[in-house]
């Protein structure tokens, strides 16, 4: 059964750092996601991209964020300056218009 | 904005019980989507029910049922025969279609412990 991977499973970073988080969503999905869980409270949309570009984006994807598509598989999420507070689990999505099909996630520790 | 409340942060059930966990939620389109996560340790993602809201009739899986009040904007998880691997985070989750993005809106989770 397809799914969705991800990769680091886990990324330890200093503050001030940058890091790409990488998906490879299921092969014919064409929109895709990306979801923060901070440890211990709800998962929160951060993006949405269709058609190689953003279609919807929340509060928290500030400018130190962008998502990019860069070889027609990948689906990647940059933190240009992490900061304490970008501590949490990552998860990318990706859907056939009937259900979104999560990865296991990326779990990023910023010290 | 849509708005998803879970009001009970845990709950526990007993092997082979059955166990109901709530959700409400606060939108004013009539279509769309709900759906019920569970989260186990591992913090993987995995769906477990789907109700489109224009259907009246509640969705089913196996020992999942649900109970959807769409006047109410009720849409609560009926585990029936609950067994050790149902242990998990349960979050609820709505979605608008609307073409392009659809993104999912997730409540703050129930905790559920089964006991043996």
């Amino acid at each position: 059964e397809p799914e969705v991977t991800q990769t680091p499973s886990h990324q330890v970073t200093q503050m001030g750092q940058e890091v790409i988080l990488r998906c490879v969503p299921i092969s014919n999905h064409l929109y895709f996601y990306w979801y923060r869980q901070i440890l211990g409270q709800k998962v929160e949309f951060l993006v949405s991209f269709y058609n190689n570009e953003i279609s919807e984006k929340s509060e928290i994807f500030d400018d130190q964020f962008s998502v990019e598509r860069p070889d027609g598989s990948n689906f990647t999420l940059k933190i240009r300056s992490t900061k304490l507070e970008d501590s949490a689990m990552y998860f990318c999505a990706s859907t056939d218009n009937y259900e979104q099909y999560f990865g296991p996630g990326t779990r990023l520790t910023v010290t | 904005a849509q708005t998803v409340t879970q009001s009970q942060p845990e709950m526990s059930v007993q092997e082979a019980e059955t166990v109901t966990l709530s959700c409400t939620y606060d939108t004013s389109e009539s279509d769309y989507y709900l759906f019920w996560y569970k989260q186990p340790p591992s913090r993987q993602m995995i769906l477990v029910i789907r109700q489109e809201a224009y259907k009246q009739q509640n969705a089913t899986e196996n020992r999942f049922s649900v109970n959807f009040q769409k006047a109410a904007k009720s849409f609560s998880l009926k585990i029936s025969d609950s067994q050790l691997g149902d242990a998990a985070m349960y979050f609820c989750a709505y979605r608008i279609p609307q073409g392009g993005s659809e993104k999912l809106v997730f409540g703050k989770g129930t905790k559920l412990t089964v006991n043996p």
